[in-house]
């Protein structure tokens, strides 16, 4: 059973920094382009970042290049967003997603 | 970055059919641009419907496809019920970077 878990979200002042993790089971992590997606309150989905099955490539929303990074650790199936200088309108439900997958989802509220 | 544009709401009769598109602002949409489509109920994290245009995943209903129709993906349900009713959104591939559309509230009616 594919699974994907997401942790680390949580309530950040403006201008702080948090890091999320995804745990993937369930399928052979190396060989997929993984992504982080978000949604605000009440809005639509958004798409943050990706990276590429080796962490060779990365792509960013515009509105978060240069304070999001994204990596993964083939070795630990695991997935990351460091978020830096966070802003009030980056706060959102944030998943993790293969391209077939997505997790529940971590809430990071950025207020003060 | 481009625009992915779909119709903000539809609405169908229980056993009817309809079709959902997802245009892009760079022209037309084509394989190259891998069209996701996603479903999500209230209060739950969105799921994968469709990928690569018209694959679907292994929980996709039979009356649920993917096609591209007229320079746009299409997401077409025939014989809807009332549990289709939910938000559904497509996503776009741009060599990289990825584009969602707005979504479509489908209400079964």
């Amino acid at each position: 059973e594919v699974q994907l878990v997401e942790s680390g979200g949580g309530l950040v002042q403006p201008g702080g920094s948090l890091r999320l993790s995804c745990a993937a089971s369930g399928f052979t992590f190396s060989n997929y382009w993984m992504n982080w997606f978000r949604q605000a309150p009440g809005k639509g989905l958004e798409w943050v970042a990706n990276i590429k099955r080796d962490g060779s490539e990365k792509y960013y929303v515009d509105s978060v290049k240069g304070r999001f990074t994204i990596s993964r650790d083939n070795a630990k199936n695991s997935l990351s967003l460091q978020m830096n200088s966070l802003r009030a309108e980056d706060t959102a439900v944030y998943y993790c997603a293969s391209p077939f997958d997505w997790g529940q989802g971590t809430l990071v509220t950025v207020s003060s | 970055q481009a625009v992915v544009t779909q119709e903000p709401s539809l609405t169908v009769s229980p056993g009817g059919t309809v079709t959902l598109t997802c245009g892009s602002s760079t022209g037309a949409v084509t394989s190259g641009h891998y069209p996701y489509w996603f479903q999500q109920k209230p209060g739950q994290a969105p799921r994968t419907l469709i990928y690569d245009t018209s694959n679907k995943h292994s929980w996709t209903p039979a009356r649920f496809s993917g096609s591209l129709l007229g320079g746009k993906a299409a997401l077409t349900l025939s014989g809807a019920q009332p549990e289709d009713e939910a938000d559904y959104y497509c996503l776009l591939s741009y060599s990289g970077p990825r584009v969602f559309g707005g979504g479509t509230k489908l209400t079964v009616l």
